[in-house]
């Protein structure tokens, strides 16, 4: 089993409409979770980051986090053509360990 | 200018070449890193550097080598280039204080043929 697993998708949306992105881990000991953005041919950027159970707000992006179930999402509301990206998860446990990416792609 | 640099930002090899790739960072941070990214594999973890004196394996720092010259530069070689290297070659730093917002140069699109 891969440490941080995620969809590779690629997930298509509407615009507007609300894209989930999924991720699981598999060590309890890891303590806090990143959400990168990575366009087409770009680096990876920093959108979110969690580090308790619950939801993590910002702008039109949630994270949410349950512990118990070694899951983390993203939630991207009134997703816009400019969302269209790979959206990587990373898990820290003791250095960022990377998920495979989940490419998003927003249908205008 | 960018605050994280590589070089070159594209190589074309032959199988058995040694190569370097080199990183420069101007945002003052301690923390270096070197990944690499294949398709349908994300971000795989080569080596980083805490300080000038401490180097770390990552997950698959087998034919790889790095060297931190300063706080600011930290190079990735290839001592014997093999096909399966083929990938984008990422550079990131981060703050001692804030380790995992990592802010990553441009990439380094290597191909060994």
């Amino acid at each position: 089993q891969k440490e941080v697993e995620q969809n590779s998708g690629p997930l298509s949306v509407p615009e507007g409409a609300i894209a989930s992105l999924n991720c699981t881990y598999s060590d309890r000991g890891s303590q806090s979770f990143f959400w990168y953005r990575q366009y087409s041919g770009k680096s990876p950027e920093l959108i979110m980051f969690i580090y308790s159970n619950g939801d993590k707000e910002d702008g039109r992006f949630t994270a949410q986090l349950n512990k118990a179930s070694q899951y983390v999402s993203l939630l991207i509301r009134d997703s816009q053509p400019s969302d269209s990206a790979t959206y990587l998860c990373a898990v820290n446990i003791g250095k960022l360990i990377f998920g495979q990416g989940t490419e998003l792609s927003v249908k205008p | 200018d960018a605050d994280v640099t590589q070089t070159p930002r594209n190589r074309i090899t032959k199988t058995g070449k040694r190569i370097m790739l080199e990183c420069s960072q101007t945002k003052g941070h301690d923390r270096m890193y070197w990944y690499r990214q294949d398709p349908g594999l994300g971000l795989r973890l080569i080596y980083y550097s805490f300080d000038v004196k401490d180097i770390n394996k990552g997950e698959i720092s087998d034919g790889y080598s790095v060297s931190r010259q300063a706080q600011a530069k930290f190079s990735l070689s290839l001592e014997s280039a093999i096909p399966n290297q083929t990938a984008l070659y990422f550079c990131a730093t981060s703050d001692w204080d804030n380790s995992y917002e990592q802010y990553f140069g441009p990439g380094t699109r290597l191909t060994v043929t």
